[in-house]
């Protein structure tokens, strides 16, 4: 069966620090992967997805950044966080068909001081 | 950005049915319906999808319109720990499965 790993689970952080966050798919191949935001109190955001290998793609100009260097490793990075980068992070994977649920990973909650 | 509609809040007894409702007028012909869940601290946790028939797993039944522009999630028996936010999502026909969250139902339910 096919599992999802994030860490860390938290993190904090000072402003200006960078930032990687890496999230790794075992039991399938060639996954869609995403990662998604959830500021406090509100829904979730996607941030980047990937349908291969070094093919990211942008939901939402940030401070962020995302890299897909093996099949099924998702990392997230920054070089200098931001206050307003705090959140919930959460990594997620499909097989890609419109019939074909996102998966998600326990998330990595973010505090940048 | 979500193009569903949902309640911010429901309540539901122990026991008894939890009827969750959506909107999502917009809707095309090949967009499916999703539903997840969150428990507070956790990744959201996939419940059920359907596109025109009505779908039924473990966990949970889901109710489309015939018109499609909206569904209902039920949950035929909750308990406690069904209490999370309800997410009803479309998945905008994307062979890219990109799905876009907006803030959900809080369903609680209460003993």
């Amino acid at each position: 069966s096919q599992t999802i790993h994030q860490w860390p689970a938290t993190l904090v952080q000072p402003v200006g620090s960078p930032l990687s966050l890496e999230c790794t798919v075992e039991g399938t191949s060639n996954p869609n992967l995403y990662w998604y935001r959830q500021a406090a109190g509100r829904g979730l955001q996607l941030l980047f997805y990937s349908i291969g290998i070094d093919q990211i793609s942008s939901e939402v100009p940030q401070n962020l950044s995302a890299s897909r260097p093996q099949d099924r490793q998702f990392i997230l990075s920054s070089k200098k966080l931001l206050l307003s980068d705090s959140g919930f992070y959460l990594c997620a994977w499909s097989l890609g068909p419109t019939d074909s649920p996102l998966h998600f990973g326990n998330g990595t909650r973010l505090t940048v001081t | 950005d979500a193009k569903t509609t949902q309640p911010p809040s429901m309540d539901c007894a122990e026991g008894r049915a939890a009827n969750l409702p959506c909107n999502h007028s917009t809707i095309s012909g090949n967009e499916y319906v999703y539903w997840y869940r969150q428990i507070h601290s956790q990744g959201p946790q996939y419940i059920i999808h359907g596109l025109k028939n009505n779908e039924t797993n473990e966990m949970a039944s889901l109710i489309i319109t015939e018109d499609r522009k909206s569904s209902t999630l039920i949950l035929p028996h909750a308990t406690l720990r069904d209490t999370a936010v309800y997410y009803c999502i479309d998945d905008r026909g994307s062979t890219l499965g990109r799905l876009y969250f907006g803030r959900g139902t809080q369903l609680t339910v209460w003993p």
